[in-house]
């Protein structure tokens, strides 16, 4: 069956650098896509959305770049911190189905 | 408090016991869900509803059972809980703003932890 994945399952960033985490997902017709953190012990929170008819989305510090001819959706986090230590997924959708995740990257960042 | 809140938080038991997990909500939500947490495969989804009235299998729903007593609870079941049930279990929540039919963000609570041995 068709399924959201990512390429790396681990990520180590310097603080300060630049972060890239990575997500290829197999629905063509998803319209849809997250970026969910989640920290230890705690559940997963939102980051940001993207609709599948754009192509990049900023926000604090994050931006969400969508690509649907390689069906490919990656989060950039600016200046990393050590707060941005977290598991991230990418989920898609859609219409009203139900939110598919990713297997998710583990980002860790040295100090 | 917690908008969504799920108890127990942790549970050991025995194979082959039944257990509940519970969830409330006090987003005012429709949609609820169950999701199943495990190392290196992410979340996976069990169970949903959309209204009171509404129950949908998800990805795994087999060994589960579910309940939505009203819009803010919804119960996940194991009747005879197995080994292979030991995960961190997520219930969550989206709105459904009148006249857009999308699911949107999931909001979700702390996680229940569910180990069978």
């Amino acid at each position: 069956g068709e399924s959201v994945g990512l390429h790396l399952p681990t990520l180590s960033v310097q603080e300060g650098d630049n972060s890239i985490i990575n997500c290829a997902y197999s629905n063509s017709a998803s319209d849809y896509f997250i970026w969910y953190k989640q920290e230890s012990g705690k559940g997963p929170q939102f980051i940001i959305d993207i609709r599948s008819n754009m192509d990049k989305r900023q926000g604090q510090r994050v931006t969400v770049l969508l690509n649907k001819t390689v069906k490919h959706l990656s989060l950039q986090i600016a200046a990393t911190q050590p707060g941005d230590s977290a598991v991230y997924f990418c989920a898609e959708n859609r219409g009203n189905t139900p939110l598919v995740f990713g297997k998710g990257t583990r980002l860790s960042v040295i100090a | 408090d917690a908008d969504v809140t799920q108890t127990p938080r942790n549970r050991i038991t025995k194979t082959g016991k039944r257990i509940m997990l519970e969830c409330s909500q006090t987003k005012g939500h429709d949609r609820m869900y169950w999701y199943r947490q495990d190392p290196g495969l992410g979340l996976r989804l069990i169970y949903y509803s959309f209204d009171v009235k509404d129950i949908n299998k998800g990805e795994i729903s087999d060994g589960y059972s579910v309940s939505r007593q009203a819009q803010a609870k919804f119960s996940l079941s194991l009747e005879s809980a197995i080994p292979n049930q030991t995960a961190l279990y997520f219930c969550a929540t989206s709105d459904h703003p009148r006249g857009i039919l999308r699911t949107g963000e999931l909001f979700f609570g702390e996680g229940s932890r569910l180990t069978v041995l």
